[in-house]
């Protein structure tokens, strides 16, 4: 079954610090890979995305991601983080539809969410 | 320019009843999607349109309806509402087809439904 991953429910992290949120996935072929952010009672806000090229791919906000294909995790990071960024991060996958057969809707799988809370 | 607009912001539903909500995606969007994220999770992907044809569905009842306008806007629709329904009801649109699958999805602020 095609699923991502987001191991940790919060990530607590010292305004200042650099700050990573994980990211795994589990789909077949190579996916397209999306960060979003959720404020409260918002929808939830485009980051960044992988679709191919360079492993590394800046953002929004000043967050990055990586892409690692062996490891299949996109994991998003941020050199400096700030109080404002407190909130709520979702990765997400489009699976690639197969060489044959039917066609892919573009539909998005989310992981469970991981709250970040920045404190001064 | 407008992003996603969605209405109403929040809904309060006995059990039984039929609720509607409504979409409308950023100009010159054709395709439409309405996610469902209960509290605590990840939104859950329940249809797709384009050109105002249901492109896919996702893992619910047949309780759940959609569709698109000629204009693109979108309707879903929940008839025989369950407790169980209670969520934040996501609209997304993106500019391209289906097929194009690198385009980022702009979500709307969502509905707040709660089932009594």
């Amino acid at each position: 079954a095609q699923s991502v991953a987001q191991p940790e429910d919060q990530v607590n992290v010292a305004e200042g610090n650099p700050l990573t949120v994980k990211c795994t996935y589990s789909v077949s072929g190579n996916p397209y890979l999306f960060w979003y952010v959720q404020y409260p009672n918002r929808g939830l806000q485009f980051l960044l995305k992988y679709i191919t090229g360079d492993n590394l791919v800046k953002g929004s906000y000043g967050f990055e991601a990586e892409f690692n294909k062996s490891q299949t995790s996109f994991h998003l990071k941020k050199p400096s983080a700030l109080v404002s960024d407190s909130a709520l991060y979702f990765c997400a996958v489009t699976p690639l539809p197969p060489p044959h057969g039917s066609s892919n809707t573009g539909k998005l799988i989310f992981g469970q969410g991981t709250t970040l809370q920045v404190k001064p | 320019d407008a992003g996603v607009t969605q209405s109403p912001t929040h809904l309060i539903k006995t059990r039984g009843q039929h609720v509607t909500l409504r979409c409308s995606p950023i100009s010159g969007h054709k395709s439409v999607s309405w996610y469902q994220q209960v509290l605590g999770q990840g939104p859950q992907f329940i249809f797709q349109y384009y050109e105002k044809e249901e492109r896919g569905r996702g893992n619910f009842p047949d309780r759940f309806s959609a569709r698109q306008f000629p204009n693109y806007s979108s309707e879903l629709n929940v008839n025989a509402l369950l407790l169980g329904d209670s969520a934040l009801y996501l609209c997304a649109s993106r500019v391209a087809p289906p097929g194009s699958l690198n385009r980022e999805a702009f979500f709307g602020q969502g509905t707040r439904l709660t089932v009594v």
